[in-house]
């Protein structure tokens, strides 16, 4: 069965520091991945995307995600994290196998000054 | 170009109430999702609509759960009667047709609902 495992409920850093948000998948036939950002009261944005190429794959606000096949992992990352990044972030998986998304339960990020 | 649009944003009933939401999707996306956000969850789909036709709505609770999306634009959730597990956020989704675009899905604001 398909799912998305995202091990870090919450996540504190310091504003400027690097971040890095865990994502594990389990998918049965080459996945889609995807990083979606959700601010408090808001929708979900889609922050970056993977479907085939190139393993490092850039987003938007800086962000940028690499699927490592091996460990069945698609961590996304940030050089430097900014207060407004802050949010609730969810990893998810679809493919050819399904056609909708499964999704992490997410991680909350807080960003102190 | 206009984003999903969802009303009402917030919605509080009492249990055993019936309540409706609506969702526009973005023009000229085919496909609509209906999503439920549990409290310190990820989204859950209920049901997926390509164009009028419900393709997946295997995850609806159908005894008080239903949907339509008549002419393949807006659609309509509903609940009725309402429980007091249905307290979430329902999320509306829309993506674009054709290959790869069709997995790249955009979402509205949500709707939070609270049920007394």
């Amino acid at each position: 069965a398909q799912s998305v495992t995202q091990p870090d409920i919450h996540i504190t850093v310091s504003e400027g520091a690097s971040l890095e948000l865990r994502c594990n998948y389990s998918y049965g036939a080459t996945p889609y991945l995807f990083w979606y950002v959700q601010s408090p009261g808001q929708g979900l944005q889609l922050l970056l995307k993977y479907f085939s190429g190139d393993t490092l794959v850039q987003g938007i606000k800086g962000f940028e995600a690499e699927f490592k096949r091996s460990q069945s992992s698609f961590n996304l990352r940030k050089p430097s994290v900014h207060w407004s990044d802050a949010a609730e972030y969810f990893c998810a998986v679809g493919g050819r196998n399904t056609d909708k998304l499964i999704f992490g339960t997410g991680t909350r990020l807080q960003v102190f000054p | 170009e206009a984003g999903v649009v969802q009303s009402p944003r917030y919605k509080i009933i009492e249990k055993k109430q019936p309540v409706a939401f609506w969702c526009n999707p973005i023009s000229g996306h085919n496909t609509l999702y209906w999503y439920r956000q549990n409290l310190g969850q990820g989204p859950e789909l209920l049901i997926r609509y390509e164009n009028e036709e419900a393709v997946d709505d295997s995850q609806l609770p159908k005894d008080r759960f239903s949907a339509e999306r008549l002419k393949g634009v807006d659609s309509t959730l509903k609940i009725q009667p309402a429980e007091l597990g249905d307290s979430a956020v329902y999320l509306c989704a829309s993506s674009p047709p054709g290959g790869l675009a069709g997995f790249e899905q955009f979402f509205g604001p949500g709707t939070r609902l609270t049920v007394l």
